[in-house]
């Protein structure tokens, strides 16, 4: 498998555009799970879905970020209006069960700037 | 609210030492303990894992232990090498699916 993939690697948009980050999970995985990670807080979880619903939004900032997952092998992420205190590293991750044994694997990540 | 804290927040070692990043956590009550490593510009990646009813786990040169009651893990990595040199995370989990992360300790190991 190829693993959690990502996409866009990096984005770099102005203040009040709206962005949209894309997650493909693992094949097979039940769990999918959206963090944050920046200097200040560390790795945040912001939202995470079980089956495509989601379970545990209470991460999310705020209004402007949504987050869907249409079918089993697609998530967006969004952010309308972006803001520069958005800037952060957004990773995805995907997981196979809720298993005390199962980890968590991890996209690479997408780097956001907001100017 | 659960808690987890990493110290240091960055060690600089010569190749060859034995070393041990530490995690503590406020909250007990947990489901089990994880240690990922993360590379610059890259996502994390799971090392071991222990559950709340083990002790300790190994993986090679890496030894992970965990004290539930004190909210204590240890991670030990013998003959540190240059390749180890990166950002060591660890995370808990409650009762939920939720990992609560700490904010890393960033190793560099010096050839």
């Amino acid at each position: 498998d190829a693993g959690v993939i990502q996409s866009p690697r990096h984005e770099v948009t102005e203040m009040g555009q709206e962005v949209t980050l894309r997650c493909k999970p693992i094949s097979g995985h039940d769990y999918l799970f959206w963090y944050r990670q920046t200097m200040m807080r560390g790795l945040e979880l912001l939202i995470y879905f079980n089956n495509n619903v989601p379970i545990d939004d209470s991460g999310m900032p705020e209004d402007r970020f949504s987050a869907k997952m249409p079918n089993a092998s697609f998530s967006t992420l969004k952010i309308q209006p972006s803001e520069p205190r958005d800037s952060a590293v957004y990773f995805c991750a995907s997981s196979l069960t809720s298993s005390s044994t199962d980890t968590q694997y991890f996209g690479p990540g997408t780097r956001l700037t907001v100017l | 609210k659960q808690e987890v804290t990493q110290i240091p927040a960055a060690l600089s070692v010569p190749e060859g030492e034995n070393l041990v990043l530490n995690c503590s956590f406020t909250d007990s009550a947990i489901y089990n303990l994880q240690w990922f490593r993360q590379d610059p510009g890259k996502g994390l990646t799971s090392l071991l894992l222990i559950q709340s009813s083990q002790r300790e786990q190994t993986s090679g040169r890496l030894n992970a232990s965990l004290d539930k009651s004190s909210g204590r893990s240890t991670l030990y990595i013998a003959a540190s090498q240059p390749g180890d040199s990166a950002t060591y995370l660890c995370a808990v989990r409650g009762g939920s699916e939720k990992l609560v992360f700490g904010k890393g300790t960033k190793l560099t190991v010096n050839p």
